[in-house]
């Protein structure tokens, strides 16, 4: 069964370091998706990718964070420095066409750490 | 802007009892309403949708959502829970027109006790 795949699962870093996610998405899924979820809360969008072009990109931390798709398929995103509030969950998802009514499928997340 | 609020963290049930997980949201645009399951150390997955038609929608591991606009809840029930239910779940929006921003609630940790 296709599936979102994300590496690494874990991730520690020193505040200040830079650590960088790594997500392929469903093959054929043209959206790709963003998310970072804090302990306890909802997961939040950072950014959304329409093939390679950002669609949204207006809740992401642009002092830090970077996110590229460059061939329209797989997304890297990027924080540099990181800080200890960055602690969170990054989930990334993909769909079909990106509309309202299509599903998104997500992957396990990256679960980042940091001291 | 929208908002979704999950008026309870947690719900400790036992098994083959029923539950509902309470979702209210506030949107001044028509929205699409879902739930989402996240099992342990697993990723979201999309439990069912309500975009149009009848209120009542399903899933086809027995559970159910009802769409109250008039309320703008959208509560998720099952009549009898299983071990396996055991999750956090998800209620989501998103803006009708343009493309999908899900905009999630806080999240209820369902567990079911034996």
């Amino acid at each position: 069964e296709a599936e979102v795949a994300q590496s690494p699962r874990y991730k520690i870093t020193e505040k200040s370091q830079a650590v960088a996610f790594w997500c392929d998405p469903i093959s054929g899924h043209a959206t790709l998706y963003w998310y970072r979820q804090i302990l306890g809360q909802g997961p939040e969008l950072l950014v959304q990718f329409q093939d390679e072009s950002v669609v949204d990109d207006s809740q992401l931390p642009k002092d830090r964070f970077s996110a590229e798709r460059l061939k329209g398929v797989d997304s890297t995103l990027k924080i540099q420095p990181a800080e200890l509030g960055d602690s969170a969950m990054y989930l990334c998802a993909s769909s079909l066409e990106g509309t309202a009514d299509t599903e998104a499928f997500f992957g396990q997340g990256t679960r980042l750490t940091v001291v | 802007a929208q908002s979704v609020t999950q008026l309870d963290s947690q719900v400790p049930v036992f098994e083959e009892a029923p539950v509902e997980l309470r979702c209210n949201y506030s949107s001044s645009v028509s929205v699409y309403l879902f739930w989402y399951v996240q099992y342990p150390n697993q990723g979201l997955q999309l439990l069912l949708k309500y975009l149009s038609g009848s209120t009542l929608v399903e899933s086809i591991n027995g559970f159910e959502a009802e769409f109250n606009k008039s309320q703008t809840s959208f509560h998720l029930r099952k009549p009898s829970v299983h071990i396996s239910d055991t999750a956090e779940y998800f209620c989501a929006v998103s803006e009708i027109q343009g493309a999908q921003k899900l905009v999630f609630g806080q999240g209820t940790r369902l567990t079911i006790n034996p």
